[in-house]
């Protein structure tokens, strides 16, 4: 993508670990979004965080944002089975556009 | 509670077949719509926008069209369809009274043969 990009990753993790992924971007953003995404399904919005906020968090989530970097990160704590998902973040461009980074593949092993 | 539905669930179609995927959003008044198109294992691409009635904006071009005849419904359609349409067609509203948040339907799975 040309805007939001993640460093592209398929994760395999142990259940109970802890887990990071990245996401940088290439425009300013007011917004950025974190989504999850299962096998199958629509993605669901899981975190999100303002150009004016530097950490976000929610249960075992929290979402960074560094905005001179122009780069956020999405961290889960005590993974379990059911966070197995495709991970994405998301910047709004302006105007109702929305880009959607390439996607981390999370597997949590149980 | 809001509720958004895609229908169909799956279409298998021939190239060159015409097409029409549909959303309805309830329990929503107002809302920003959109279209997103997502490729086997691949990320989202915003296809359109539509924040009234009657109104849709294109953000790429793949040959396909969006209408909003109604405020709760919005239509992905083409009469032409291509290889390379197929994919996961994602239906998404956010509030039109603000917020970022994006709230996305079920999907429908698109197979052209």
């Amino acid at each position: 993508s040309q805007w939001g990009e993640e460093n592209l990753q398929a994760l395999s993790i142990q259940e109970g670990e802890d887990v990071t992924m990245n996401c940088s971007y290439k425009t300013y953003t007011t917004v950025v979004q974190w989504y999850r995404q299962k096998s199958g399904k629509g993605p669901a919005l899981i975190i999100l965080i303002r150009s004016n906020e530097r950490e976000k968090r929610s249960g075992r989530l929290r979402a960074t944002l560094d905005t001179s970097s122009q780069s956020s990160s999405l961290s889960i704590t005590g993974t379990l089975a059911t966070d197995t998902a495709v991970y994405f973040c998301a910047t709004n461009t302006g105007n109702y556009k929305y880009v959607f980074g390439a996607g981390t593949r999370l597997k949590v092993i149980a | 509670a809001q509720t958004i539905h895609q229908w169909p669930v799956a279409e298998i179609k021939a190239v060159g077949s015409p097409l029409s995927l549909g959303c309805t959003i309830k329990g929503k008044s107002s809302p920003n719509l959109y279209w997103y198109w997502q490729a086997t294992g691949g990320t989202l691409q915003q296809l359109f926008y539509s924040i009234t009635v009657g109104q849709v904006e294109s953000v790429v071009q793949l040959n396909l069209s969006a209408s909003r005849p109604k405020d709760d419904q919005f239509i992905l359609s083409t009469e032409k369809l291509l290889l390379s349409h197929s994919g996961f067609y994602l239906c998404a509203w956010s509030s039109g009274t603000g917020g970022y948040e994006q709230y996305f339907g079920p999907g429908t799975r698109l197979t052209v043969l």
